[in-house]
């Protein structure tokens, strides 16, 4: 059974940092792109960041690029997303998730991230 | 960027009604096009890929088309379970995806 299992969310200032970590079980982790997708409270989804397989190429959505980074262990089956200067607007749940060929068919149960002082 | 205009925002409709979501484009997408649900405190749920393929699992009552800028997504019959946020996704870009904005269907 697929899992993708994040942590890491929390209450964090505005200008501070924050990783999140995807645990993912069930399926050859270092097979797949992985994704990072958010929601704002009472949103719509925003895809915030692609990883390949290798972690050779990475892709960001323009509002997070130069603060936010996509990372990954592919010994550990994990994901990362390390996420700088945070602001207001980056308030969310952070979806781990698993694109095949542009569909997301499995996502995580998300993790909040609240930037607020 | 690939803009995603999803109508309406919201919708009411009563159990055994047909109901209609559309999603248009900026630009042609081709097929390139996936639905999802998503029901309250919970992850999104693939539904249809590629515009109009049904999700293994997933109930005959829904359904997809279109091609180019304009797709639409149909329940046939609503049910009570499929109050839900319903929203389109491209990805005619990848590996950047854009989502529409959501469609909140409500029970009459």
């Amino acid at each position: 059974e697929v899992q993708l299992v994040e942590s890491g969310g929390g209450l964090v200032q505005p200008g501070g940092s924050l990783r999140l970590s995807c645990a993912a079980s069930g399926f050859t982790f270092s097979s797949y792109w992985m994704s990072w997708v958010r929601q704002a409270p009472g949103k719509g989804l925003e895809w915030v960041a692609n990883i390949k397989q290798d972690g050779s190429e990475k892709y960001y959505v323009d509002s997070v690029k130069g603060r936010f980074t996509i990372s990954r262990d592919n010994a550990k089956n994990s994901l990362y997303l390390q996420m700088n200067s945070l602001r207001a607007e980056d308030t969310a749940v952070y979806y781990c998730a698993r694109p095949v060929v542009g569909s997301i068919d499995y996502w995580g149960q998300g993790t909040l991230v609240t930037v607020s002082s | 960027d690939i803009q995603m205009t999803q109508s309406p925002s919201s919708l009411s409709a009563s159990v055994g009604d047909r109901v209609t979501i559309t999603c248009q484009a900026s630009q042609d997408i081709s097929n390139y096009l996936n639905w999802y649900q998503q029901k309250p405190g919970k992850a999104p749920k693939l539904l249809i890929y590629d515009a109009s393929n049904l999700e293994t699992g997933v109930p005959s009552r829904f359904s997809g088309s279109g091609s180019g800028t304009d797709f639409t997504f149909t329940i046939s019959s609503l049910q009570p379970e499929d109050i839900a946020t319903y929203y389109c996704q491209q990805y005619d870009n990848l590996p950047r995806y854009t989502f529409g904005q959501g469609t909140k269907l409500e029970i009459k």
